[in-house]
């Protein structure tokens, strides 16, 4: 696609629920990167892959986050028993650049907004 | 822990006034700074990667500038329109990172007609 694609645009769960987030990036992009805005708050770094290799995931919040990208396309990130703090808005980046790097353009999608109950 | 602080929070303007902020970062172990606009309901768009002290670049009306020894960036807006309505991200790139970026909480701009 032309950009990068997250689904779905809005999620509402029960607490305790399990949830999946889709992140489709940029075609032969190889680094991706998730983000967690809070309400108020500025975007901040979850967790961060190279291919299909998961480099970084100093960000995420709890052993309830748990984030994959089997192939080096297509990322998910799964929250499990998800709890009221985890409600945000989930943005994924891509760059084409292999090994991150932080001169380099990132590409978000539109995010996906979570709201816990 | 790394800061990063924007400024104002808001801004309220009227069409055709020119306008600007600022993004506070930490001047040791810099490598970039990134700012962005994201307009509600659509993706961050990237307006600017700055890595030099001193630079400065342009993108239409808007422009930004760098200095990384007293570590904060000025974004311009020139004769603001409506359309220039959204949320300015900054966002500092530092050394040893994997390219994660540490966002400010953004500066909110409204122009009104």
């Amino acid at each position: 696609g032309a950009g990068v694609s997250q689904s779905p645009r809005y999620k509402v769960a029960k607490r305790g629920q399990d949830v999946a987030l889709r992140c489709d990036p940029i075609s032969g992009h190889v680094s991706l990167f998730w983000y967690q805005q809070a309400l108020g708050q500025g975007p901040e770094f979850l967790t961060y892959f190279q291919n299909e290799a998961q480099l970084d995931k100093s960000g995420l919040p709890s052993d309830r986050f748990f984030a994959e990208r089997p192939e080096g396309s297509v990322s998910t990130l799964k929250i499990q028993r998800t709890q009221q703090e985890d409600s945000a808005v989930y943005l994924c980046a891509s760059s084409l650049a292999p090994a991150g790097g932080v001169k380099n353009i990132q590409y978000f999608g539109a995010g996906t907004r979570l709201s816990v109950l | 822990i790394l800061n990063v602080e924007q400024s104002p929070q808001s801004l309220h303007v009227q069409e055709g006034d020119s306008t600007n902020f600022t993004c506070s970062f930490p001047s040791s172990n810099f490598y970039a700074l990134h700012w962005y606009r994201w307009e509600t309901a659509k993706s961050p768009e990237a307006l600017f990667v700055m890595t030099l002290n001193g630079d400065e670049k342009k993108k239409g009306r808007i422009s930004a500038t760098l200095n990384t020894k007293e570590g904060y960036s000025y974004l311009y807006i020139k004769g603001s329109q409506p359309e220039d309505s959204a949320t300015y991200l900054c966002a500092f790139g530092g050394g040893g990172s994997q390219g994660n970026l540490i966002f400010g909480k953004g500066t909110k701009l409204s122009v009104k007609p």
